[in-house]
């Protein structure tokens, strides 16, 4: 199985902050990589595919970048209502793999 | 727009098969371009496959569960069900379903999901 690890875990930070996680794959995955975001009690929400690819109706504070192994998710300006829990996910090859995942909190 | 809804049982005791089912709604499950996941996530843990399914009844299962899962689709109820023998503790987890784009297999809509506890 291919491993995906995300940095960090947790990340505490301010409206208006720019922010970025990392995302680093166990073999090569080319760009089959997708982010999602999760609020507590909801289900994950798709924010973009294969690496960059922005989901209609995301806003475009969200963008991804990266190929290969590492990959990373940015948020421009954060808002109040991004704070969540971000997971990134292979889809290169089943069984398709998750991240552990990193909450962004509210500093 | 499509939606899912996943049901089934809340409890299931060990060693017994635990049974889900989805359905969806706004479309159809016989879409082109689209198949279907099961998707699972104990808790305070990351999330993990569990398997996928095609209208043509096509699988592909997770190795790690393989051996306990089956996925079957019904195309006149435009439902999804998910089958897991042999439960324990480990089972324990919030089980969603969801739709796959075709061209990049992520997870595009999703179930709210369903808590399924394994306990005695």
């Amino acid at each position: 199985d291919i491993q995906m690890t995300q940095s960090p875990s947790s990340l505490s930070a301010s409206v208006g902050d720019r922010v970025t996680i990392t995302c680093r794959a166990s073999q090569s995955i080319s760009s089959y990589l997708n982010w999602y975001q999760q609020k507590p009690g909801k289900a994950p929400k798709l924010l973009i595919c294969a690496t960059s690819s922005l989901q209609s109706g995301v806003s475009s504070r969200f963008s991804g970048s990266g190929s290969g192994t590492d990959f990373t998710l940015t948020i421009s300006s954060l808002q109040p209502e991004d704070f969540a829990t971000y997971y990134c996910q292979q889809s290169y090859s089943t069984p398709f793999t998750f991240g552990q995942g990193t909450k962004l909190e509210i500093k | 727009q499509v939606q899912l809804q996943e049901s089934g049982p809340g409890l299931v005791k060990p060693s017994e098969t635990l049974s889900l089912t989805c359905t969806v709604s706004g479309g159809s499950v016989s879409s082109a371009g689209y198949y279907w996941s099961w998707i699972r996530q104990p808790p305070g843990e990351r999330l993990e496959y569990i398997g996928y399914i095609y209208y043509s009844g096509s699988t592909n299962y997770n190795p790690s569960l393989k051996s306990r899962v089956t996925m079957s689709v019904d195309t006149s109820r435009n439902q999804i069900s998910l089958k897991l023998s042999s439960v324990t503790a480990a089972d324990t987890a919030v089980y969603y379903c969801a739709r796959v784009q075709d061209t990049d297999d992520a997870f595009d809509i999703w179930g709210q999901g369903t808590m399924v506890t394994v306990s005695s």
